[in-house]
C-alpha cells in the first residue's frame, strides 16, 4: 500500500539539533525526498537520497535512510528561526510523489 | 529559466460554479503532475500528464474533476460544478522526463468555494 507517515509536531530552541522522522512502505521507491513548505507557499526541495544509499549530508543537513526499517529521518543541525515550517517526506511511486502529512517544526529563540 | 508558474494564485469560486486551474511547467519540462492540499494535511497525488498524454490518473476523482495538457499552451485543471469540499490549494510539478526525476514545483493555487 501507499503510506507515508511523520510525527505532527516538533519543537527545539535555536541552535539545537532536529531530528524529524518519516517511515515509508514501498520498498521500491528509488528516492526519497525533503520537502520544506512555509506558510502560503509551495514546496521547497531540501534534500533527496538515493535509495541504495545511507546516509547523505548537504551543509546543515543530514539524511538517513534505514532501507530494512522503511525509516527515514532528517536531521538539521544549528536549527534556526528560519527553518520554521512544515517538512514533507515523499516516496516515488510509478513517478508520483506519495507524501507524509507533514512534521511541523516550531523554532523558539 | 523562470520556474513553474501556476495562475491564478487565489480563485475564489460559489458552488456549482466552474474552476479553471493553469500550470506552465519550466522550460524543457514535458511531465507534470497536478497534486491537492486540504487543510491541514499532506499533499495527495492527482494526476500524471505527458504533453497531450494522461500518464495517471488514479488520484482523480471520479466525477467533475478533468486535466488536460495540450502540445501548445499551458496544462489545465478543470473542477466543475465546484463544491465546498474542493477547498484546498492545488499544486502543480513538472519534471524534465518522468520516472522518478525531481519534481519541481508551483507556487500553488489557493482555491475557495464559497
Amino acid at each position: 500500500g501507499e503510506d507515508v507517515e511523520q510525527s505532527l509536531f516538533l519543537s527545539v530552541r535555536e541552535g539545537d539539533s532536529s531530528v524529524i522522522n518519516c517511515t515509508y512502505t514501498d520498498s521500491s521507491s528509488t528516492y526519497l525526498y525533503w520537502y520544506k513548505q512555509e506558510p502560503g507557499a509551495g514546496l521547497q526541495l531540501l534534500t533527496y537520497i538515493f535509495s541504495n544509499m545511507d546516509m547523505k549530508q548537504d551543509q546543515r543537513l543530514t539524511v538517513l535512510l534505514n532501507k530494512k526499517d522503511k525509516h527515514l529521518s532528517l536531521r538539521i543541525a544549528d536549527t534556526q528561526t528560519g527553518d520554521s515550517a512544515i517538512y514533507f517526506c515523499a516516496e516515488t511511486l510509478g513517478g508520483k510523489l506519495i507524501f507524509g502529512q507533514g512534521t511541523t517544526l516550531q523554532v523558539k529563540p | 529559466n523562470a520556474g513553474v508558474m501556476q495562475n491564478p494564485r487565489h480563485l475564489v469560486r460559489r458552488r456549482g460554479q466552474e474552476a479553471r486551474l493553469r500550470c506552465s511547467p519550466m522550460k524543457g519540462h514535458s511531465h507534470v503532475y497536478w497534486y491537492r492540499q486540504l487543510p491541514e494535511e499532506g499533499l495527495k497525488f492527482m494526476v500524471y500528464l505527458q504533453k497531450e498524454n494522461i500518464i495517471d490518473e488514479s488520484g482523480m476523482p471520479k466525477e467533475r474533476f478533468s486535466a488536460e495538457f495540450p502540445k501548445e499552451g499551458p496544462s489545465i485543471l478543470r473542477i466543475q460544478q465546484v463544491v465546498r469540499g474542493d477547498s484546498a490549494a492545488y499544486f502543480c510539478a513538472s519534471s524534465p522526463n518522468g520516472l522518478d526525476n525531481e519534481q519541481f514545483f508551483g507556487p500553488g493555487t489557493r482555491l475557495t468555494v464559497l
